[in-house]
């Protein structure tokens, strides 16, 4: 692994259903976060986490949850899928929480809620 | 409320030069980034300014104007590969990002 995965690439959901977008960095970095991309917007914050262990809330947080079990690991859980959470999802993580560090981007995970 | 502007689609002729503006509002102010984003791809980081002026890095620069609320990315020497969307994000007193829409950049032979 160089970088940050993200699985699956794409995927089509019912809605209603329950789905995990997993998330997986080897530099170490202490803080990733999870976005929405959709088009004419910016990126939207869904949810954080500055360290192992603990997680904050973003922008644009209801219907979805994480957890930051390890350094490595961010999992983006939707409880019951809705039409509006079609989006690309994009997962980034930095050194630390702050100012000067750059965020670094998985290739994304491309979701269809129908 | 917290807010990014910048151009929504350029246009700009092969070994020319293009300066994409971007203007912020937000809630304290922690450094402005750039992006890079090819369709279909992550965006990938371009600069960081925190202190007013510009920050030359090969073909492309970045300048900020904090008393305006305001930073350019200029880009020299366009190549084809440069067409792609650039990103404005302000870091805020949370050191949270602040997201522009983006700047769909079309290079032209």
């Amino acid at each position: 692994i160089a970088g940050i995965t993200q699985a699956p690439t794409s995927q089509i959901l019912a809605a209603g259903r329950r789905m995990t977008l997993r998330c997986t960095q080897d530099m170490r970095h202490n803080a990733m976060y999870w976005y929405r991309q959709d088009l004419g917007l910016g990126l939207r914050l869904i949810h954080y986490s500055n360290t192992a262990g603990t997680t904050g809330k973003g922008e644009v947080p209801d219907g979805y949850s994480v957890s930051r079990a390890n350094t490595d690991d961010f999992p983006l859980t939707l409880a019951s899928a809705v039409p509006s959470q079609t989006s690309v999802y994009f997962c980034a993580s930095s050194r630390l929480a702050g100012e000067r560090n750059e965020q670094f981007f998985g290739p994304g995970t491309r979701l269809t809620v129908l | 409320g917290q807010n990014i502007d910048q151009p929504t689609e350029m246009t700009a002729t092969e070994g020319a030069i293009v300066q994409i503006n971007c203007t912020y509002q937000t809630s304290g102010f922690n450094g402005l980034f750039w992006y890079q984003q090819h369709a279909g791809e992550a965006p990938t980081f371009l600069s960081y300014n925190v202190l007013d002026g510009l920050e030359e890095k090969g073909r492309f620069s970045s300048f900020l104007s904090r008393s305006k609320g305001y930073s350019y990315l200029l880009l020299k020497e366009l190549q084809m590969k440069d067409s792609a969307s650039y990103l404005c994000a302000a870091l805020d007193s949370n050191y949270q990002l602040i997201w522009g829409a983006g700047t769909k950049l079309i290079i032209k032979p």
